[in-house]
């Protein structure tokens, strides 16, 4: 079945700092993939997408880039800031389900 | 209303009981799903709503769950005898199409159910 995986949490970073977060997925059939970010207090917002292999979804200064030889999707930030303090899931649809998958999620702390 | 909207927000409820969570999806989304977030934990899919089509039911964890939608619209999702481990934040998510087709979840604010 499809399914996300990222990179377990926290992390922690000074501000300024260069971000990643790691996103590999299995999917049968040829999915979307998406960022959500939910900051504290709120509900879950969508970062960023990509369609297809190649695409580059942006946002924010945030960036992923659907590879699908290696089936990752991982987000990147040049440079992070205190209000980039939230929990990132990364997820997928596809074709051959109904449903969009949802990895764990990854809380990231920025600190001044 | 603008967005997709949840009640109650809180629910406290003793074990046994059944409780009743309601979403309200933002008018003109044909699809709609609940996910359940545990303390710690990511989002674990429950049930998906698609038109008229039957619901995939695939992630409810037992027969104590269960969730309808009527008229395409509003939906409820139920859950009988709660025990303790049933604790979380319930998420509602409408999309305007099917998720393969591209179109972006949009979520409530949760239900934040705890069982004592």
């Amino acid at each position: 079945g499809n399914s996300v995986t990222q990179m377990e949490g926290p992390v922690t970073l000074s501000e300024e700092a260069f971000l990643t977060i790691n996103c590999t997925y299995t999917a049968t059939g040829y999915p979307s993939l998406f960022w959500y970010v939910q900051y504290p207090g709120e509900g879950l917002q969508l970062l960023l997408k990509a369609t297809k292999a190649d695409d580059k979804g942006s946002n924010k200064g945030f960036e992923a880039t659907y590879r699908k030889e290696t089936t990752s999707f991982h987000l990147e930030k040049g440079s992070v800031q205190v209000s980039d303090s939230a929990v990132y899931f990364c997820a997928l649809s596809d074709h051959g389900n109904n449903d969009m998958r949802f990895g764990a999620g990854t809380r990231l702390t920025v600190k001044p | 209303g603008a967005g997709v909207s949840q009640s109650p927000s809180n629910k406290v409820t003793e074990k046994g009981k059944d409780v009743e969570l309601r979403c309200d999806p933002i008018s003109g989304h044909t699809a709609l799903y609940w996910y359940r977030q545990s303390l710690g934990q990511g989002l674990e899919f429950l049930i998906y709503f698609q038109g008229n089509s039957a619901p995939d039911k695939s992630g409810l964890p037992s027969d104590r769950f269960s969730a309808e939608r009527t008229g395409g619209s509003v939906s409820t999702l139920t859950i009988q005898r709660t025990q303790q481990e049933d604790s979380a934040v319930y998420l509602c998510a409408s999309s305007l199409l099917p998720g393969y087709l591209l179109a972006e979840a949009f979520f409530g604010q949760g239900t934040r159910l705890t069982v004592v």
